[in-house]
């Protein structure tokens, strides 16, 4: 069983729709990372959490440490935020993505 | 925020070769990574570049093949030495900085072994 599990591994959505990505881990954390990378490899650290919930723009980020788990919400959803999405904890111990796919 | 610039951005080598990927940061930075990402898959942690020592590899990862150096706390190279096409795969670096952890990624360097 990998240590941080992601849910879904690929999703597609409609423009305007509200976007939810899970992230369950199964080791003690320091932080816990949300990333995004675009298509040409890139990657943007979106979020970094060690409890409560942060906001930045659309984007959203919850984390419950006593679940052991995290969500990444996107309100209203554009076709610029398709892209692959990482949860990532401590030393960098990565999920294995959740690719979002937002339909025009 | 830090900006990570690599180079190269992407080459294309033939086995048996070696390559050597610089990674330079705009500040001074505590920490600083090196990921492989291989086709399909998700990051995963080459070593630690620590700066004046050795670097600290993960398991599955050895010197030989992956040295790696940090001459000061800017800048590290990672060099992919007698490659093969397993090693096709982007190629990663990233920095940490500050009690806050805060994480900040290169643009990554796409690498093709023929």
């Amino acid at each position: 069983k990998n240590e941080v599990e992601q849910s879904p591994q690929n999703l597609t959505a409609q423009e305007g729709e509200f976007i939810t990505i899970n992230c369950s881990y199964s080791v003690g954390i320091s932080a816990l990372h949300w990333l995004q990378q675009h298509p040409g490899g890139g990657i943007v650290s979106l979020f970094m959490l060690s409890s409560g919930k942060k906001k930045h723009g659309r984007l959203i980020a919850t984390i419950n440490i006593q679940e052991k788990h995290s969500s990444l919400h996107i309100t209203a959803s554009h076709p610029r935020d398709s892209a692959v999405y990482i949860c990532a904890v401590n030393d960098m111990r990565f999920g294995a993505g959740t690719r979002l796919t937002v339909k025009p | 925020s830090a900006v990570i610039s690599q180079k190269p951005s992407r080459d294309i080598c033939q086995r048996g070769t070696s390559l050597t990927i610089q990674c330079q940061v705009d500040s001074q930075v505590t920490m600083m990574f090196w990921y492989r990402q291989q086709p399909g898959q998700s990051l995963t942690l080459i070593a630690t570049a620590n700066q004046g020592s050795e670097a600290t590899y993960e398991s599955g990862f050895v010197i030989d093949k992956f040295p790696i150096s940090r001459p000061n706390l800017t800048f590290s190279t990672l060099t992919v030495s007698n490659m093969s096409p397993e090693d096709s795969s982007i190629y990663l670096c990233s920095a940490q900085r500050g009690s806050y952890n805060e994480q900040f990624f290169g643009p990554g360097t796409r690498l093709t072994v023929l």
